[in-house]
């Protein structure tokens, strides 16, 4: 089956600083999303790419959509604290077929 | 708007009970996914419904797995004579249907087998 493999596992930086994770697939994907899960929530869409080699930003955020369709990174500009949380890849084929998820990567931003 | 919710939000069990966690969707979103989440790992895959279709169950880990969905809204997820390695966090999500890959997920149940 589809995985994905995202780096890094955890992260520790300092506020202000900006960061960097990525994700690669074993195969295609058609849609490429980023979630932030807080400690006791659920995920939270943060940013969502359906065309290779897509550009999006979302505030600080910025994502793209790699061009070989098998990759995928978020940046984060001048962190603040309240970007803490664990952020997740997330692939699909589209339509009608279920997203497969990134292990995750733990932020931590140390004030 | 309302979101997802599921209910309980916490659930303690005795190893060998059986537990039912419910998962209510955004209204008129036709699709609802099941992941299991353990301490500091991914989201698992457990099952997807879309519509009148028959689910997708490929991610349910054992027979003692099992879900439904009535009226094509409520959905619940029950585990059978529940061990030691079900307890994690038990997310539900939903979305619109016309575009699956946004999905909108709920707070989730922690489960504690004892």
């Amino acid at each position: 089956g589809q995985q994905l493999n995202q780096s890094p596992q955890s992260m520790f930086i300092q506020e202000g600083e900006d960061v960097s994770m990525n994700c690669t697939s074993s195969s295609i994907f058609n849609t490429w999303l980023w979630y932030k899960q807080e400690p006791g929530e659920g995920p939270v869409l943060l940013i969502a790419l359906y065309k290779a080699g897509e550009l999006t930003s979302n505030g600080r955020l910025t994502a793209q959509f790699g061009i070989t369709r098998k990759d995928s990174f978020l940046n984060i500009s001048a962190s603040i604290p309240s970007d803490v949380g664990i952020y997740f890849c997330a692939g699909s084929s589209g339509g009608y077929q279920k997203v497969t998820f990134g292990t995750g990567t733990k932020l931590q931003v140390i004030p | 708007g309302a979101g997802v919710s599921q209910s309980p939000s916490n659930k303690v069990t005795e190893k060998g009970k059986d537990v039912e966690l419910r998962c209510d969707p955004i209204s008129g979103h036709t699709a609802l996914y099941w992941y299991r989440q353990s301490l500091g790992q991914g989201l698992e895959f457990l099952i997807y419904f879309q519509g009148n279709s028959a689910p997708d169950k490929s991610g349910l880990p054992s027979d003692r797995f099992s879900a439904e969905r009535t009226g094509g809204s409520v959905s619940t997820l029950t585990i059978q004579r529940t061990q030691q390695e079900d307890s994690a966090v038990y997310l539900c999500a939903s979305s619109p249907g016309t575009n699956t890959d946004t999905q909108y997920f709920g707070p989730g149940t922690r489960l504690t087998v004892l």
